[in-house]
């Protein structure tokens, strides 16, 4: 089985703090990806990385950054927290067969994160 | 660009019975594939079913089954004999083959009724 696991299931931070959200995946998948998920929204990519040392922008990826020192770890930073982004943070995982329409996308547990 | 259509913004069921939850899509891209998700309170995202753009035949998983209707361009999730453990957002998404990434559908929300 496929297993995405996140660093912390909830995370309290203050604005102007700098924060890191981790996430490992054991299935050796070359795709990362770091989604944000708010009421009537739904989920927006933030970024997304294929390869180590590699990464993308998704649709909303401003006051964010990303690392991808290593294939199983993929870290969303905020290099500046304000209040809106408190949210719920996902991080999922593919193969990266390059078939991408026939790639399941594997997630871990989600962060809530409330910056006050 | 692709798109997620889910018109059901909350749907209840009796338990035991049967539900379809509607997806419509819309792609200009000839291979592409299709995935509904299930997420619980508790936050995590669950894969339930993938069908392609090339498979002729409904794809089925245990109590999931996805009515795929291509040139209607709608891939309804079917669930049978509705379980409490069922109640959860159901999302359905897509991605096509010259994206990386995935576009989710707002969500249904099921409530099973005992």
């Amino acid at each position: 089985d496929v297993k995405v696991t996140q660093s912390s299931r909830y995370l309290v931070k203050r604005t102007g703090e700098k924060v890191f959200l981790e996430c490992v995946q054991d299935m050796d998948h070359e795709n990362m990806f770091w989604y944000r998920q708010d009421p009537g929204l739904g989920l927006r990519l933030i970024y997304f990385s294929y390869d180590v040392k590699m990464k993308e922008k998704g649709d909303i990826p401003e006051g964010y950054s990303v690392s991808r020192e290593k294939k199983e770890r993929f870290s969303l930073i905020l290099e500046s927290a304000s209040t809106n982004q408190t949210s719920m943070y996902l991080c999922a995982s593919s193969l990266g067969t390059g078939r991408v329409y026939q790639e399941t996308q594997y997630f871990g547990p989600g962060t809530r994160l409330l910056v006050l | 660009a692709q798109k997620i259509t889910q018109t059901q913004p909350g749907m209840f069921v009796q338990e035991k019975e049967a539900v379809t939850l509607d997806c419509t899509y819309d792609t200009s891209d000839q291979s592409y594939g299709l995935f509904w998700y299930k997420q619980p309170s508790s936050g995590e995202m669950i894969f339930l079913i993938y069908q392609g753009s090339y498979d002729e035949q409904n794809a089925t998983e245990g109590r999931y089954s996805l009515n795929f209707q291509k040139a209607r361009k709608s891939a309804n999730l079917v669930i049978s004999a509705s379980q409490l453990g069922d109640s959860a957002m159901y999302f359905c998404a897509m991605t096509a083959n010259y994206g990386q990434n995935f576009v989710f559908g707002p969500g249904t929300r099921l409530s099973v009724l005992p």
